[in-house]
C-alpha cells in the first residue's frame, strides 16, 4: 500500500509568489495535517482536517491558508512568500483525529523562498 | 505556553544502550509520542505512550509519567542506523507538539 505523498518534493519561489503544496493520505485515512520544519527544529503545527472541515489551526498568518479534498487528499496554499518560509512542509494522515491513531507522515516539500 | 525540553545531541557507541528524556509543559494532555527522523526525511512513528508506565516495541521502550510531565525514549543494542534525530510530542487530539528534537549519532 501507497503511504503518504505529497507533490512537489522540491520547489524554488521568489519573495511575494504565491505556493501550492498537495498531499495524499494513506488510502482510508481520512484526517490530514500540515507541519512546518524549519533546519534544526521540530515540526510545527499549521493545520488539521478532517471530513473536509478544518479541526484545528497553528500559531500561523493568514496567508496560511488550506482544504481538504471529498478524496481525503489536501492542499496548503501560502501566499505572499517571505524568506521565513523556506521550510520542509510535512503532510501527516491518520484514521480519525485522535491521538491514540498514529500519525503517518509523507516526504515532505522541501520550499525554498529567495 | 507550550515547550517540551530534550538535549539537543546524544553520542553513543554501537550496541550500547541510551536514553533521551523529555519533559513537557503544555495545557492539555493526551499522551506523548516519540518520531524517528533521517536527514530532514519523513518523521516515523516509534512509540506512543497515554498512561504512565513502559511501552516496549522490539529494540526501542518509552516512559511516561504524567505526574512528572516526563519521559523518555530507551534504545537498547545501538545500531549504526539509529543515526537519527529523535522528537518527542504531545499528542493533543491527533494534533503533535514536536520538541526541538535530539540528535544521536552512534560511533563504532
Amino acid at each position: 500500500d501507497a503511504g503518504v505523498t505529497q507533490s512537489p518534493t522540491h520547489l524554488i519561489k521568489t519573495r511575494g509568489q504565491h505556493v501550492t503544496l498537495r498531499c495524499s493520505p494513506i488510502s482510508g485515512h481520512k484526517s490530514v495535517s500540515w507541519y512546518q520544519q524549519v533546519l534544526g527544529q521540530g515540526p510545527q503545527f499549521i493545520f488539521q482536517y478532517y471530513e473536509k472541515e478544518e479541526r484545528g489551526r497553528g500559531n500561523f498568518p493568514d496567508r496560511f491558508s488550506a482544504r481538504q479534498f471529498p478524496n481525503y487528499s489536501s492542499e496548503l496554499n501560502v501566499n505572499a512568500l517571505l524568506l521565513g518560509d523556506s521550510a520542509l512542509y510535512l503532510c501527516a494522515s491518520s484514521f480519525i483525529p485522535r491521538s491514540q491513531e498514529t500519525q503517518y507522515f509523507g516526504p515532505g516539500t522541501r520550499l525554498l523562498v529567495l | 505556553g507550550q515547550s517540551l525540553e530534550q538535549p539537543s545531541e546524544v553520542t553513543a557507541v554501537e550496541g550500547a544502550i541510551v536514553q533521551i528524556n523529555c519533559t513537557y509543559q503544555t495545557s492539555g494532555f493526551y499522551g506523548l509520542s516519540w518520531y524517528q527522523q533521517h536527514d530532514g526525511g519523513a518523521p516515523t512513528f516509534l512509540s506512543y505512550n497515554a498512561l504512565d508506565g513502559l511501552e516496549e516495541t522490539g529494540r526501542f521502550s518509552s516512559f511516561l509519567s504524567r505526574s512528572d510531565s516526563y519521559g523518555y525514549l530507551l534504545l537498547q543494542e545501538l545500531q549504526m542506523k539509529d543515526s537519527a534525530s529523535y522528537f518527542c510530542a504531545v499528542n493533543q487530539g491527533g494534533k503533535l507538539i514536536f520538541g526541538q528534537g535530539t540528535e544521536l549519532s552512534v560511533k563504532p
